[in-house]
């Protein structure tokens, strides 16, 4: 049973770049969660995706983020203009039933460098 | 708002030493509490989880006990390894619909020296 999936591994972006990431969640799940590593800090949530559906994006900044999970394929998350200030390891987890005694399960992360 | 704090790192043992982390938390309802464990370049991985009060969760040798009173769930082990060496998040989840979000510390570095 293939765990979460990412892709691509390693992105670097020049300033102004857009950036996208892959997540498929393990077979069986349907929520997805995105969450934003900064260098020497813990995990800050970003958002929760169901299919076709975002459930919580308060994590989100307000402009040049954006994520979906259509009901066919991975989920995306979309950094438009990227800036150096989004270099970071950025995250996906998934879960079975979507509730808070559930385990996420984290994919290998993608590791975002912008030049 | 909801939030974990953990001990600060960095962490540096000899092997077969007795090891405590520390977390505490705070919650506005009842959270299920986690232990994950990052090894280098690698993403998270669940080391254990406690979903109600006084439940002890434990995997490889770790242990820790959700503690309501106290609002915490220290990690432990009593003979630690090399191989133990990596960042260790404590992290809560709430039990609020719509609000399964991951809440995690800042994370506490582990270097154990043989």
């Amino acid at each position: 049973n293939a765990g979460v999936m990412q892709n691509p591994r390693h992105l670097v972006r020049r300033r102004g770049q857009e950036a996208r990431l892959r997540c498929s969640p393990m077979k069986g799940h349907s929520h997805v969660y995105w969450y934003r590593q900064l260098p020497e800090e813990g995990l800050k949530f970003m958002v929760y995706l169901q299919k076709e559906n975002i459930i919580d994006e308060s994590g989100m900044p307000k402009e040049r983020f954006s994520a979906e999970f259509p009901k066919e394929g991975p989920s995306i998350l979309r950094i438009q203009q990227v800036v150096r200030g989004d270099s970071a390891a950025y995250f996906c987890a998934s879960s079975q039933q979507g509730v808070s005694t559930d385990t996420q399960y984290f994919g290998p992360g993608t590791r975002l460098t912008v030049l | 708002g909801d939030s974990v704090t953990q001990m600060e790192g960095p962490v540096t043992l000899s092997e077969e030493a007795f090891l405590t982390i520390n977390c505490t938390y705070t919650a506005t309802g009842y959270p299920s509490l986690f232990w994950y464990v990052q090894y280098p370049g690698e993403g998270l991985q669940l080391l254990l989880k406690a979903t109600k009060a006084d439940d002890k969760g434990s995997n490889k040798g770790f242990e820790a006990t959700y503690r309501k009173e106290t609002t915490s769930f220290h990690l432990e082990k009593g003979s630690v390894q090399v191989s133990d060496s990596a960042v260790y998040f404590c992290a809560l989840s709430l039990s609020n619909f719509g609000n399964e979000k991951l809440t995690f510390g800042t994370g506490t570095r582990l270097t154990i020296i043989p």
